[in-house]
């Protein structure tokens, strides 16, 4: 099993839907957990970063973290062309500060 | 404002031909990665170096040298390149317990 399953199936979603991403862990140890957002032909950015298990919101992106169920999503509010993007959690235990990435989920908006 | 800077964005080899990528970062991090990015398979870790004089394998190490040249400088070698060695390759810095940042990666393609 790996450590972080995302579902990389492509996601098509008209503009101004909600967008809904998610990743699952088997590691107990993860937390601190992250949401990268890549353009084509560029490398992942950061979008959100969060400690422990709760809420964030910045803005249109909401990130939640469960860590009763090993589960992470990340919500994307009236969504945006612009939003169009590979996005990929991320997650580690602290210490050698590794980072063990979901395989990424594609993001098309509509307009 | 450069953050992480790698070279060259592209670059096309002969199978056996030799190669080194070159990364450098400004922001006075301790820990560098590079990684590799491939369809399907995600973000892999190549090779870490938690910081300056200390380099450790990540996930698929084979075919690949590093050297950790000086805190801002961390440079990926394939000394005999091979088709499957073909793909696009991230160098990411961090402090510890924080996210990385990433560079625009480098397209290889070895025929």
């Amino acid at each position: 099993q790996k450590e972080v399953e995302q579902d990389p199936g492509p996601l098509s979603v008209p503009e101004g839907a909600i967008v809904s991403l998610n990743c699952t862990y088997s590691n107990s140890a993860f937390q601190y957990f992250m949401w990268y957002r890549q353009y084509s032909r560029k490398g992942p950015e950061l979008l959100m970063y969060t400690y422990s298990s709760g809420n964030k919101e910045d803005g249109r992106f909401t990130a939640q973290v469960d860590k009763s169920s090993k589960y992470i999503s990340l919500f994307i509010r009236d969504s945006q062309p612009s939003d169009s993007a590979t996005y990929l959690c991320a997650m580690t235990g602290g210490g050698n500060n590794r980072l063990a990435f979901g395989k990424g989920n594609q993001v098309v908006v509509i307009p | 404002n450069a953050g992480v800077t790698q070279t060259p964005k592209f670059q096309v080899l002969k199978t056996g031909q030799s190669m080194t990528l070159q990364c450098a970062q400004d922001m006075n991090h301790n820990s560098m990665y590079w990684y590799r990015q491939d369809p399907g398979m995600g973000l892999r870790l190549i090779y870490y170096s938690a910081s300056e004089g200390t380099t450790d394998k990540g996930e698929v190490p084979n075919g690949y040298n590093v050297s950790r040249l000086n805190k801002r400088e961390f440079s990926l070698r394939l000394e005999s390149a091979a088709p499957s060695q073909t793909s696009v390759y991230f160098c990411a810095s961090s402090e510890a317990l924080t996210y990385q940042h990433f560079g625009d990666g480098t397209r290889l393609s070895i025929l």
